[in-house]
């Protein structure tokens, strides 16, 4: 079984400032972890992912995490906050639990940038 | 740039009535899905289909629920008889393989029942 914990529906930052987006996860089985992005009126697309290997990833838009297994996290970061970062981040992990790869979603966080 | 497209982006339906979304994948993507978010809550997983049948499905997806790849090209979601609490928004997205793949999602389409 996996899961997902995204603490925070809404996180509020200025533009310019570092952004921090929480996620932690549940997996039985080694995770793949995504991050994808949901801009209004769209669908989610992906801002990066982990399968294996170095554990920072970098992704879209200069957004980057870095999975840390000791603490099951994941967590989205991006030094300075733009105007046009504000939308909804999904947190999501899959594995080969039962033979499903399958992704499983958090509720998402909601991110406002402050001018 | 590919996309998924998804229709209606809203309905509004009355309960027990029957409703039918819309779903249009990438063209080369060999597995598709049906994951939705109630208001506030996660993104659930419903059921995905490949080779032209329900490859997974969770606890969510039952009898109510249907999925159908008719032509080549659409999937759809079918709810028999919509409850009040199927009111939610609709996500389809397709990949062109399991494994650490990443989902190509649409829009959504934003589900209301009265």
């Amino acid at each position: 079984a996996q899961s997902v914990t995204q603490l925070g529906s809404h996180v509020s930052v200025s533009e310019g400032a570092l952004v921090l987006l929480r996620c932690n996860y549940s997996s039985s089985v080694p995770p793949y972890l995504f991050w994808y992005v949901q801009y209004p009126n769209q669908g989610l697309q992906l801002l990066l992912k982990y399968t294996t290997g170095a554990t920072l990833v970098k992704g879209i838009n200069g957004f980057e995490a870095e999975f840390k297994k000791s603490e099951t996290s994941f967590h989205l970061t991006k030094p300075s906050a733009h105007m046009s970062d504000a939308a909804e981040y999904f947190c999501a992990v899959s594995g080969k639990s039962g033979g499903s790869y399958i992704p499983t979603f958090g509720r998402g966080t909601s991110l406002i940038v402050h001018p | 740039e590919p996309e998924v497209t998804q229709t209606p982006s809203h309905q509004v339906t009355q309960m027990g009535q029957e409703v039918i979304l819309r779903c249009v994948p990438i063209s080369n993507h060999l597995y598709f899905y049906w994951y939705r978010q109630i208001l506030g809550q996660k993104v659930e997983f419903l059921v995905s289909f490949y080779n032209n049948e329900i490859s997974e499905k969770s606890e969510i997806f039952d009898d109510q629920f249907s999925v159908e790849r008719p032509d080549g090209s659409n999937f759809t979601l079918k709810i028999r008889s919509t409850k009040l609490e199927d009111s939610a928004m609709y996500f389809c997205a397709s990949s062109q393989s399991s494994g650490a793949n990443v989902l190509t999602f649409g829009a959504g389409s934003r589900l209301t029942v009265l």
